[in-house]
Order: C-alpha cells, then sequence, then structure tokens
C-alpha cells in the first residue's frame, strides 16, 4: 500500500459525459502528478500540482482539467468522452518539488467509455 | 523532447535463473535520473530502483540491479534468482533535473514497458 488512495476504482460512463476522478496524496506529500495509461499511448504524464499550484502539463487534453485544494486532495475532470479517453488514470505524489524523488502511485481509476 | 525506448516487449525466464531487461534513452540533459516500475497484474506502479545519473556507480537493490551506461545513453535492469512474484510489466522512466527549485518539473517519462514471464 503506498498511501495514495484514488477514488472510484472503477468507473463506467457513456461518450459525451464528465467525470471526477479523485485523488489524496500521502501524508504529507504536497506534489501531486497525474498520469494516463492506455494500450495504445502507454504511460503519458498530464499534468502535476504542488501545494495547490499548478506546476506542469503534459499531454493534457482541452476537455481534461484538475485541481488540487487546501487538503491537497487532487481531483481530475474529464469531460465530453470520448471513447479514446478509455484508460487506466494513476495518481501520484512525492513530498515536495524535489526532482528525483521517488513518486508514490495511487492504486489507479479504470475508465470505461461506452 | 527526451524519449524512452524499451526494445523488448515480451521476455520470459526460468525461475531462479537470471534476466536482462534493456531500456536506452534520447535526452539532451546532462543532470537526471533514471528509474524502473514495475506493474504486477494488480496494475499498482512499484518503485524497483532509481538511478542518478551524475553517479557512475551502478544502483543495486537486493536481486535488482541496472547497468548505467551514461555516454550510449543506456540503462538496463537485470534480475538475478528470478522468482514467480517477479511476473509482472516493466517500465523504464526517465525525469530529468530542474534548474531551479522553483521550476522543478519532476514528471516521469515512460518507456512503452517490457512485459516478463517467470516460468517455474
Amino acid at each position: 500500500d503506498s498511501g495514495v488512495t484514488q477514488t472510484p476504482k472503477h468507473l463506467i460512463t457513456a461518450t459525451g459525459q464528465r467525470v471526477t476522478l479523485r485523488c489524496s496524496p500521502r501524508s504529507g506529500d504536497l506534489s501531486v502528478y497525474w498520469y494516463q495509461q492506455s494500450l495504445d499511448q502507454g504511460l503519458q504524464f498530464l499534468i502535476q500540482y504542488y501545494n495547490g499550484e499548478e506546476r506542469a502539463k503534459g499531454n493534457i487534453l482541452e476537455r481534461f482539467s484538475a485541481q488540487q485544494f487546501p487538503d491537497l486532495h487532487s481531483e481530475l475532470n474529464l469531460s465530453s468522452l470520448e471513447l479514446g479517453d478509455s484508460a487506466l488514470y494513476f495518481c501520484a505524489s512525492s513530498v515536495d518539488l524535489e526532482t528525483g524523488g521517488e513518486q508514490y502511485f495511487g492504486p489507479g481509476t479504470r475508465l470505461t467509455v461506452t | 523532447a527526451q524519449t524512452v525506448t524499451q526494445s523488448q516487449p515480451e521476455m520470459s525466464v526460468q525461475e531462479a535463473e537470471t534476466v536482462t531487461l534493456s531500456c536506452t534513452y534520447d535526452t539532451s540533459e546532462n543532470n537526471y535520473y533514471l528509474f524502473w516500475y514495475k506493474q504486477p497484474p494488480s496494475r499498482q506502479m512499484i518503485l524497483v530502483i532509481r538511478q542518478e545519473a551524475y553517479k557512475q556507480q551502478n544502483a543495486t537493490e537486493n536481486r535488482f540491479s541496472v547497468n548505467f551506461q551514461k555516454a550510449a545513453k543506456s540503462f538496463s535492469l537485470k534480475i538475478s534468482d528470478s522468482q514467480l512474484g517477479d511476473t509482472a510489466m516493466y517500465f523504464c522512466a526517465f525525469m530529468k533535473h530542474a534548474v531551479n527549485y522553483g521550476g522543478s518539473q519532476g514528471n516521469l517519462i515512460f518507456g512503452k514497458g517490457t512485459k516478463l514471464s517467470v516460468k517455474p
């Protein structure tokens, strides 16, 4: 158990819908990362937050957005869902902005868009 | 942009034997970090081993060791005395070192993975 929690574990929804994925980092970790794992794209970095502020953006679609709240939990919002958005979405956390530090991954949320 | 390449989509090894997984990367950075992550059937991402590019000594963690060749931009993982529990996808990952602390971008760039099967 990494100490990072993600809810829900599974999500099935229809095209065009909007969903919210939730992540609670390890106690004391200020930095949160979101990754998408799909069959065709592999594991891709989406976005990073540190202590409530956006720090880095990767291949995140405009239909996707995220935020980190004062209690440090983070939410990833996916809207106008398409079949291609079906994937495993991971949240990871690390203590601070120290580079090279270990990122602790949550168990992931499996999103299926039908 | 940095890229990570794992040229072996699948590999298999007999229990108790040794196997080496290959990884190459492309970067113009001089300071960076390299990782191997394991993803068993449970889908949990687990850090196996970490290497700092400025360190010449290869990292080791129990049965896991790396062969880091900076000039060749190669970072292979050796698993000794393979166990059934080592069956998993293995991902090589790159993280660049931030120029300044405030601008840290610690995101990982992953390879496509190698599926390792350990056979009894």
